[in-house]
């Protein structure tokens, strides 16, 4: 079956620009979780959506946004860039956010 | 300011040695605890996962040992290959939904 897919793979965007990124989960996963991950801090937690809904929210600042979709589509936006906004940035899906999370290969994103 | 990177802990080893990597888990609240391979320009694939009451769980050359009472997970590689070479990463859940806590990670590196 085929995984979770993020698009694009690459970006490059200017600082103060906005950014949206998009992530496909595995058919019938129903939760979409979205991390960040930079040399600097590691894997840190961006928010969860289920059934369309945002269920938890990591500490992050309000430029930073999701949404989900009926189909469990989810795109993340950021707007306003800053440098230090350049990272990989990951989702992952699951059935239903009780386990079995399973990662994409990420979107990254380069802020000039 | 300045970032300071990540320094990741190291672990090198022989080609057909078994390999332990260690992690220290952060909330003694974490109910569901999975480890997590990392290779260069991809995102993270699933290993092995294991809940909190269970204290030991075997997969295909992989174990997965849970220490609750000193906050420790670890996991064991039997007869490690060239292609185990990756940054394996432990992830803690405490009954949030899909959001997982990584730790720093640790850099495996498989000597022919």
């Amino acid at each position: 079956k085929a995984g979770v897919t993020q698009t694009p793979r690459y970006l490059i965007k200017t600082r103060g620009q906005q950014v949206t990124l998009s992530c496909s989960p595995i058919s019938g996963h129903r939760s979409v979780s979205w991390y960040q991950q930079t040399p600097g801090q590691g894997l840190q937690f961006l928010f969860e959506y289920f059934s369309e809904t945002q269920r938890n929210k990591g500490n992050f600042p309000g430029r930073f946004s999701g949404r989900q979709f009926s189909n469990s589509r989810s795109e993340m936006n950021v707007s306003t860039l800053e440098l230090g906004d350049s990272a990989l940035y990951l989702c992952a899906s699951s059935l239903k956010g009780d386990g079995g999370y399973t990662f994409g290969s990420g979107t990254r994103l380069t802020v000039v | 300011g300045e970032s300071v990177g990540l320094h990741l802990p190291t672990l090198s080893v022989q080609e057909g040695d078994n390999s332990i990597i260690n992690c220290a888990y952060s909330n003694s609240a974490s109910d569901y605890f999975i480890w997590y391979k990392q290779e260069s320009g991809k995102g993270p694939q699933f290993i092995i996962d294991i809940r909190s009451n269970m204290d030991k769980r075997q997969g295909q050359r992989v174990t997965v040992l849970l220490n609750k009472t000193v906050k420790h997970l670890s996991l064991q590689i039997a007869a490690t290959q060239p292609g185990d070479s990756a940054v394996y990463f432990c992830a803690e859940n405490n009954n949030q939904g899909g959001k997982l806590i990584f730790g720093q990670g640790t850099e495996l590196s498989v000597k022919p």
